[in-house]
C-alpha cells in the first residue's frame, strides 16, 4: 500500500526567505503521480503543483517548486520569496495510476510566515 | 467560475440522526470523491466513483452512504450519526482525461455531531 510522510508538524519562515517543506514516499508502483495542496486557515484545499513519476524534470509553477528525488522517494515543496499570504497547512498526496486517481494525503506541516 | 459545490458549510447532528452531504460539479469531471478531515490530520477518503451509476468504497467507508445518479451529483448519507463522525468533509472532482487528473475540492462541511 502507498504511504506519504511529512515529517515537519511546523515550520517557521521569515518574509521573502525560501523554504523546504519535506515529504517522502512509499509505493512500489512505478507510475504515479505526486501533489501538493495548499489549505488556508479559510479551509478550502487549493492545488499547488503536480509532478509525476516519469517527468524527467522538476516541476514548477510561480513561486512554487517541487525537488523530485525519485531514489530518494521524496517530493520536497520549496517556496520562494515567501509571502504572509502562504501562511497554510500543506499537504502532499499520492495518486497511482489506474486507480481512479485516487488520493492519499500525508499529515501535513503547518507554514507560518513571520515579517 | 463554481467548480465543485458542497452545501451545507456547517451543521450540528444528534445522536442517531441523518443527513445528506450534497456535492455538485460542473466542470463535466467522470470522477468524483467524498474525503473527511479530522483535526490534525490529512484525508481520508471515504467513497469514490468513476462515473454516473458507478461508486466504491475508499478507505473509511463505514457509516456512510453515497449514489451517483447524474455526472455532476454526488451526496454522501450519513445514516446514525455517531460523534466519530464529526469531522470536515471534503469533495472533489477530476477529470478522467490526460495524466494529471487533478482534483478539485468543495470549499467543505463541518458536521459536529453531538
Amino acid at each position: 500500500a502507498q504511504k506519504i510522510t511529512q515529517t515537519q508538524p511546523g515550520m517557521f519562515v521569515q518574509e521573502k526567505e525560501a523554504v523546504t517543506l519535506d515529504c517522502t514516499y512509499d509505493t512500489s508502483d512505478p507510475s504515479y503521480g505526486l501533489f501538493w495542496y495548499k489549505q488556508p486557515s479559510s479551509g478550502e484545499m487549493i492545488f499547488l503543483i503536480y509532478q509525476g513519476s516519469y517527468d524527467q524534470q522538476n516541476a514548477t509553477e510561480g513561486r512554487y517548486s517541487l525537488n523530485f528525488q525519485k531514489a530518494r522517494k521524496s517530493a520536497n515543496l520549496v517556496i520562494s520569496a515567501s509571502q504572509l499570504g502562504d501562511s497554510a497547512m500543506y499537504f502532499c498526496a499520492m495518486r497511482l495510476t489506474g486507480t481512479a486517481s485516487k488520493l492519499t494525503f500525508g499529515t501535513g506541516t503547518r507554514l507560518q510566515v513571520t515579517l | 467560475n463554481a467548480g465543485v459545490t458542497q452545501t451545507p458549510k456547517f451543521r450540528i447532528l444528534k445522536i442517531g440522526q441523518s443527513m445528506t452531504l450534497q456535492c455538485t460539479q460542473d466542470m463535466n469531471h467522470n470522477y468524483m470523491y467524498w474525503y473527511r478531515q479530522d483535526p490534525g490530520m490529512g484525508l481520508k477518503l471515504i467513497y469514490y466513483s468513476v462515473g454516473a451509476g458507478i461508486t466504491d468504497k475508499g478507505e473509511v467507508p463505514n457509516g456512510y452512504n453515497v449514489s451517483r445518479s447524474t455526472t455532476e451529483d454526488f451526496p454522501l448519507r450519513l445514516e446514525l450519526a455517531a460523534p466519530s463522525q464529526t469531522s470536515v468533509y471534503f469533495c472533489a472532482s477530476s477529470s478522467s482525461a490526460g495524466d494529471k487528473n487533478i482534483q478539485y475540492f468543495g470549499a467543505g462541511t463541518r458536521l459536529s455531531v453531538l
